[in-house]
């Protein structure tokens, strides 16, 4: 049940696109279309930003976008803005009614 | 719906971390929902601490199950963390959050309680 492997941070600037990767296994990522994605200004609960790999709750821009491939999953923000700036977490489910997340990547714009 | 923390902001080391999770706009006991306990140690991820089922169900951390112990009170509309023999190393944020039967994804989260393991 190790956590899932992120970059420590990614950056960019403003209109640009960036990705964050998110590595796991074939027990979670690789295994099950139930990868998720969590933003997290500082001092404030995480937000879900993509939930079932590509889904997007109601609200979060379309600028927002996430995919998988094998083991790695993926969230591409594109045409960054400063509020963009935040912590991103992927999360997977894990079998076993268990769940498992990521390190967390710092995305700095630029 | 809204979820919010409650319980002691410092514990002692060996004794048990005692949280409590109101829910409001949402019953716990609606069928199609798991309550969930997520804790970020300060300046690091997130971590999954367990959930329990609306059925009443639990489900935990591999790596927490021996000290953790999640339950529900659907009379007061809170669902519970019991965490036993703290030491330091259990100092975070701890979080309840809300997600839905076949989404394992947390769409509502509460603001957060930190606790600290100390002397």
């Amino acid at each position: 049940h190790s956590a899932l492997t992120q970059p420590p941070s990614a950056s960019g600037s403003p209109g640009q696109s960036v990705t964050i990767s998110c590595t796991g296994t074939s027990s979670d990522v690789g295994g099950y279309n139930y990868v998720s994605w969590y933003q997290q200004h500082p001092g404030k609960a995480p937000k879900l930003m993509v939930y079932d790999v590509i889904k997007r709750p109601s609200g979060v821009p379309d600028r927002f976008s996430g995919s998988k491939s094998g083991n790695t999953a993926s969230l591409t923000v594109s045409g960054l803005q400063a509020e963009d700036e935040a912590d991103y977490y992927c999360s997977s489910y894990a079998g076993g009614n268990t769940l498992v997340f990521g390190g967390g990547t710092t995305l700095t714009v630029l | 719906v809204q979820l919010q923390e409650s319980g002691p902001g410092l514990v002692k080391p060996s004794q048990t971390l005692s949280l409590t999770c109101t829910v409001s706009g949402g019953s716990i006991s609606s069928s199609g929902y798991y309550w969930s306990w997520i804790r970020q140690h300060p300046g690091e991820g997130l971590e999954w601490i367990g959930y329990i089922h609306y059925s009443g169900s639990t489900y935990y951390n591999p790596s927490l199950r021996s000290r953790v112990s999640i339950s529900a009170d659907t009379s007061k509309n809170q669902f519970s963390l019991n965490l036993s023999s703290v030491t330091a190393a259990d100092t975070a944020v701890y979080y309840c959050a809300r997600l839905v039967d076949g989404v394992p994804a947390a769409g509502h989260w509460g603001q957060g309680t930190l606790v600290t393991v100390s002397s």
